[in-house]
């Protein structure tokens, strides 16, 4: 099956930016996903990009994909405190579609005042 | 616009025991995913639904079973609670034609077995 993977902890001062990586095994995936999740809640979609797509940038956020390397990045530019949560790389279980997903095990940004 | 709700939040079961597990979802949404997320992992996918019936599932064995409802709102049903089944369980809801992979979470049932 799928498998992602991702670095566990980050660690960043308030202000630089940060940057989070992702591996995935399955090239056939059509959309991968970053999702935050902060204490006590659920998931939150934070962006996407289609596999088509190099890259993608959304205000602060920046989706680096290599469709080679099956590598994908999300860059946060002037990290703040409020960026402090757990941000999973996730991508289609199948493969292919929008159903199921595949989450990796997070990494954790912790900000450094 | 009230999102994904989950109930109960917390529950303690002791092994053997059954559980369910309720979510609404999101207004306007008609499909529901749930996930289990054990302590330091990620989320994994358990099955999703959709127009009541199975449209997907992960690798979780029978013992894990779910309904949805004509209203969209689903349940999961776990049998023979073993204590590795002890994580938070997240409902997801999402519009079968909407945004690809956007889906909504709610909060949350954390359940202890004992």
């Amino acid at each position: 099956g799928e498998d992602v993977e991702q670095s566990l902890f980050l660690s960043v001062r308030e202000g630089d930016s940060s940057v989070i990586n992702c591996t995935y095994t399955d090239s056939s995936s059509t959309y991968l996903y970053w999702y935050k999740q902060e204490p006590g809640a659920g998931l939150q979609l934070l962006t996407y990009i289609f596999s088509n797509m190099d890259m993608k940038q959304d205000q602060r956020l920046t989706v680096l994909l290599n469709k080679k390397d099956k590598h994908l990045s999300l860059r946060i530019a002037d990290t703040q405190t409020g960026d402090s949560a757990i941000y999973f790389c996730a991508v289609p279980y199948s493969g292919g579609g929008a159903d199921g997903l595949t989450f990796g095990k997070g990494t954790h940004l912790i900000i450094q005042p | 616009d009230a999102g994904v709700t989950q109930s109960p939040t917390h529950l303690i079961k002791t092994r053997g025991q059954q559980v369910t597990l309720r979510c609404s979802p999101k207004s306007g949404h008609d499909t529901v995913s749930w996930y289990q997320q054990a302590l330091g992992q990620g989320p994994q996918f358990i099955f999703q639904y959709y127009e009541e019936e199975e449209r997907q599932r992960g690798n979780f064995p029978d013992r894990f079973s779910g309904h949805q409802f004509p209203n969209y709102s689903s349940e999961l049903n776990v049998n023979a609670l073993l204590l590795g089944d002890s994580a938070l369980y997240l409902c997801a809801s999402s519009r079968g034609q909407g945004a690809p992979g956007e889906l909504f979470f709610g909060e949350g049932s954390r359940l202890t077995v004992l």
